[in-house]
């Protein structure tokens, strides 16, 4: 079993829905949970990271931790044809410490 | 957020022959630095992890006489592929966190061994 459980989608969504990105995982030593956005051929992107569980916001972006639930989320409102990209959830045990990553999932946003 | 160079971006080399790729932190210091391969439509794999002053750390199956990795400094790691083969071509992405804070990913370097 890998310790991240991403679905590598496709996910494909018109402009404007709301996306929902999730990721599981089975570690409990895990205390710092991170998106990335990677766009074809591009090193990836960091767009949320946050600390134990709880939830954060930056414009569009929401980021959801639940440890009870081992479990995480990215929230995408108002998507864009921009946003069409892989995302790849990572975590560790410690800050700046090696990341595990899950599998990505592709997203494409339609106009 | 924080900036992490590399060079090249893009390298074309014969089999049999080494590659030096470069990673730098441009804006902060960094005793430890991350290299990670991606092979396509797939995520990232760890290869090893750069440490300032000391031996790198290599992952269970990473051949460390293959990919020898030197942490010149707290802002310069490179990662040298040895006698390339084709099934080395990948893509190879570096990544460093500022001191306790999160990781920032350079932009890759795609290897090509012909």
């Amino acid at each position: 079993q890998k310790e991240v459980e991403q679905d590598p989608g496709p996910l494909s969504v018109p402009e404007g829905a709301i996306v929902s990105l999730n990721c599981t995982y089975s570690n409990s030593a895990f205390q710092y949970f991170m998106w990335y956005r990677q766009y074809s051929r591009k090193g990836p992107e960091l767009l949320m990271y946050t600390y134990s569980s709880g939830n954060k916001e930056d414009g569009r972006f929401t980021a959801q931790v639940d440890k009870s639930s081992k479990y995480i989320s990215l929230f995408i409102r108002d998507s864009q044809p921009s946003d069409s990209a892989t995302y790849l959830c990572a975590m560790s045990r410690i800050s700046g410490s090696r990341l595990t990553f899950g599998e990505g999932t592709q997203l494409t946003v339609n106009p | 957020g924080a900036v992490v160079s590399q060079h090249p971006s893009r390298v074309i080399c014969k089999s049999g022959t080494s590659v030096k790729i470069e990673c730098r932190s441009l804006d902060f210091q960094a005793t430890t630095m991350f290299w990670y391969r991606q092979f396509p439509k797939q995520s990232l794999m760890l290869m090893a992890t750069s440490n300032e002053g000391s031996k790198a750390t290599y992952e269970q199956g990473v051949e460390k006489d293959k990919f020898l990795i030197n942490h010149a400094s707290l802002t310069l790691s490179t990662l040298t592929v040895t006698s390339a083969h084709p099934e080395d071509s990948s893509f190879y992405i570096c990544s460093a966190p500022p001191e306790g804070s999160e990781q920032y990913f350079g932009p890759g370097t795609r290897l090509t061994v012909t």
